[in-house]
């Protein structure tokens, strides 16, 4: 089945600067990549998410892009801000329909 | 938190208990899934059910049922056979359980077993 790994676990930036999460997954058959982000206590919401039509997607501080050749993607978050601290898992759909999460990385935005 | 709600945030039980988790949604979607969250474990599948009266054990089913009798409710028993069933309990649903459909969560409920 597919697997999906996340680096790293722990992130910490320096407010405004960028930071960059990494995932790569297994099932080449694979066509659907959401990015989720947990505030403590909270449940996930949805912040980013692309296809395997398309390499990058952007929507303001926050892009996405995707190497199916390679099978992995990538979440970018630029001019970060202290609201942008949270656990941000990646996710791919597997071939049965399911989502496959990993594991998570805990952004830290410094002052 | 996308008009998913959890019920209790908070659940405390006692070894040998059974417990019963709610979830309920407003958004008409017709397929509901149940995760476990663990530090550092991410999120495991624990049941999912894509239409009223039908649904599929996950990855870690085990020590855990569930029920679909109303399209807005999957309820999620955690038994006394479930040997660490302290974690935090997600719920999500989707509008039809397709591939890439959005996935959208509740709150939470945390159990604890004392």
């Amino acid at each position: 089945g597919e697997n999906v790994e996340q680096h790293p676990s722990t992130l910490s930036v320096q407010e405004g600067d960028s930071a960059v999460i990494k995932c790569t997954y297994s099932d080449s058959a694979s066509n659907y990549f959401p990015w989720y982000k947990q505030e403590l206590g909270k449940g996930p919401q949805l912040i980013i998410d692309i296809r395997s039509n398309v390499g990058e997607k952007k929507d303001q501080r926050i892009a996405v892009t995707l190497n199916k050749t390679a099978k992995h993607f990538s979440l970018h978050i630029t001019e970060t801000q202290p609201e942008d601290s949270a656990v941000y898992f990646c996710a791919a759909i597997d071939r049965d329909d399911k989502i496959i999460f990993g594991k998570g990385t805990r952004l830290h935005i410094l002052p | 938190d996308g008009g998913i709600t959890q019920s209790p945030k908070y659940l405390f039980r006692k070894e040998g208990q059974n417990v019963t988790l709610s979830c309920e949604q407003n958004l008409n979607h017709d397929a509901m899934y149940w995760y476990r969250q663990d530090p550092g474990q991410g999120l495991r599948l624990i049941y999912y059910s894509h239409i009223v009266n039908d649904f599929q054990k996950g990855d870690i089913a085990e020590g855990y049922s569930v029920s679909r009798e109303k399209k807005e409710s999957f309820p999620l028993t955690v038994t006394s056979a479930q040997k660490n069933p302290t974690a935090f309990y997600l719920c999500a649903s989707t509008a039809e359980g397709l591939s890439g459909d959005t996935q959208y969560f509740g709150p939470g409920t945390r159990l604890t077993v004392l």
